[in-house]
């Protein structure tokens, strides 16, 4: 399997434009998580799926963030409009249990400017 | 209210001594620990866990203590390679394994030749 894959790995845009980071999970991991790195808070949980439905979004930071994952193999991660403090990178993850290790992508590293 | 803690955001060590890196946790039904890896520009990578029933794991070049009563983990890695330098993310998991991992802030570990 060649893990988790997102893209894109960097982009950069103009504050207030609409941003789509894109992740495809490890087929048969029925969870897929999306997490934002940053220097201050580390690690944090924005949304996670269980066999496509988002069980918990408590992390999304605001409505302009929104995420989606219309089959198995597929999920996006949208913000818009985007700011300069979404600057971040942005993880994808997925595992077979919710309390099992973790398999993350390479990240998005996202430049808002 | 952050369960897992990394106090130290860095450390420094050289080339073929010890590191130990610390995590505390605040949650009593925390049952399984992890530790991961996270090189730039990758995503964090699986290292070793350790489950509560035991109070060390190791593995190769890596040891994981876990201390109970003091609500406290710690990694060991002897000896420290160049190639460790890299950011370890400490994560924890309640008993049953039904809820999500939590995650440390991360300690940037660097090992100078």
């Amino acid at each position: 399997d060649a893990g988790v894959i997102q893209s894109p790995r960097h982009e950069v845009t103009e504050m207030g434009q609409e941003v789509t980071l894109r992740c495809k999970p490890i087929s048969g991991h029925d969870y897929l998580f999306w997490y934002r790195q940053t220097m201050m808070r580390g690690l944090e949980l924005l949304i996670y799926f269980n066999n496509n439905v988002p069980i918990d979004d408590s992390g999304m930071p605001e409505d302009r963030f929104s995420a989606k994952m219309p089959n198995a193999s597929f999920s996006t991660l949208k913000i818009q409009p985007s700011e300069p403090r979404d600057s971040a990178v942005y993880f994808c993850a997925s595992s077979l249990a919710l309390g099992s290790s973790y398999t993350f992508g390479s990240g998005t590293r996202l430049t808002v400017v | 209210d952050q369960q897992v803690k990394q106090n130290s955001p860095s450390l420094s060590v050289q080339e073929g001594r010890i590191s130990i890196l610390n995590c505390d946790y605040t949650n009593s039904m925390f049952d399984y620990f992890l530790w991961y890896k996270k090189y730039p520009a990758e995503g964090p990578t699986f290292l070793i866990s350790i489950s509560s029933i035991k109070d060390k794991n190791e593995d190769g070049r890596f040891t994981v203590f876990l201390n109970k009563s003091a609500k406290h983990l710690s990694l060991h890695i002897v000896p420290s390679q160049p190639g460790d330098s890299a950011v370890y993310f400490c994560a924890a998991r309640r008993k049953g394994g039904s809820e999500k991992l939590v995650f440390g802030k991360g300690t940037k570990l660097t090992v100078n030749p």
